[in-house]
């Protein structure tokens, strides 16, 4: 059955870093996302992208993130200049279409900002 | 802005046995959907169920069921003839009628005792 991977599983660097975080959406989808879970807090949206572009962002996805599809599978997060409080597991989803279907989702990527 | 609320952070069941995770959430708007998702150990999230509110009807899938009461903004899980594969977190989430993003709980971790 198809998945979303992510690429790395862990990343760690040092605030003030750039980062990019790696997602392959399910091959026939259309729609793809950014979530972030903060160690003991919520699953927070990000961004929703479609058609290369944005659709919807979150207030949490400020100037210092942007996201991109590079080419025909990847798509990426990208973090400007990490700070310590971006650290947080990422969580990359696609789905076929919008309305209410299901939202496929990746094992996440852990984030550390030393 | 919506909030989704499970009010459960761990729940226990025996192998066998039936559970019912609680989530309520908070909105103004009249059409919506709501989903449960399961994320087990080191895993990926996947959808459980969901449920259209506009239908009356309570969804169901299998051995998961909902319990949907739109008046009191609650959207329970009920997993019945629990199985030692039931054990994960789960997250209840919400999403408008505009939009695809998802907004989460903060997730019952659910054990499924031998």
């Amino acid at each position: 059955e198809p998945e979303v991977t992510q690429t790395p599983s862990h990343q760690v660097t040092q605030m003030g870093q750039e980062v990019i975080l790696r997602c392959v959406p399910i091959s026939n989808h259309l729609y793809f996302y950014w979530y972030r879970q903060i160690l003991g807090q919520k699953v927070e949206f990000l961004v929703s992208f479609y058609n290369n572009e944005i659709s919807e962002k979150s207030e949490i996805f400020d100037d210092q993130f942007s996201v991109e599809r590079p080419d025909g599978s990847n798509f990426t997060l990208k973090i400007r200049s990490t700070k310590l409080e971006d650290s947080a597991m990422y969580f990359c989803a696609s789905s076929e279409l919008a309305d209410y279907n299901e939202q496929f989702f990746g094992p996440g990527t852990r984030l550390t900002v030393l | 802005a919506q909030t989704v609320t499970q009010s459960q952070p761990e729940m226990s069941v025996q192998e066998a046995e039936t559970v019912t995770l609680s989530c309520t959430y908070d909105t103004s708007e009249s059409d919506y959907y709501l989903f449960w998702y399961k994320q087990p150990p080191s895993r990926q999230m996947i959808l459980v169920i969901r449920q259209e509110a506009y239908k009356q009807q309570n969804a169901t899938e299998n051995r998961f069921s909902v319990n949907f009461q739109k008046a009191a903004k609650s959207f329970s899980l009920k997993i019945s003839d629990s199985q030692l594969g039931d054990a994960a977190m789960y997250f209840c989430a919400y999403r408008g009628n505009a939009g695809n993003m998802l907004t989460f709980g903060g997730g019952t971790r659910l054990m499924v005792k031998p």
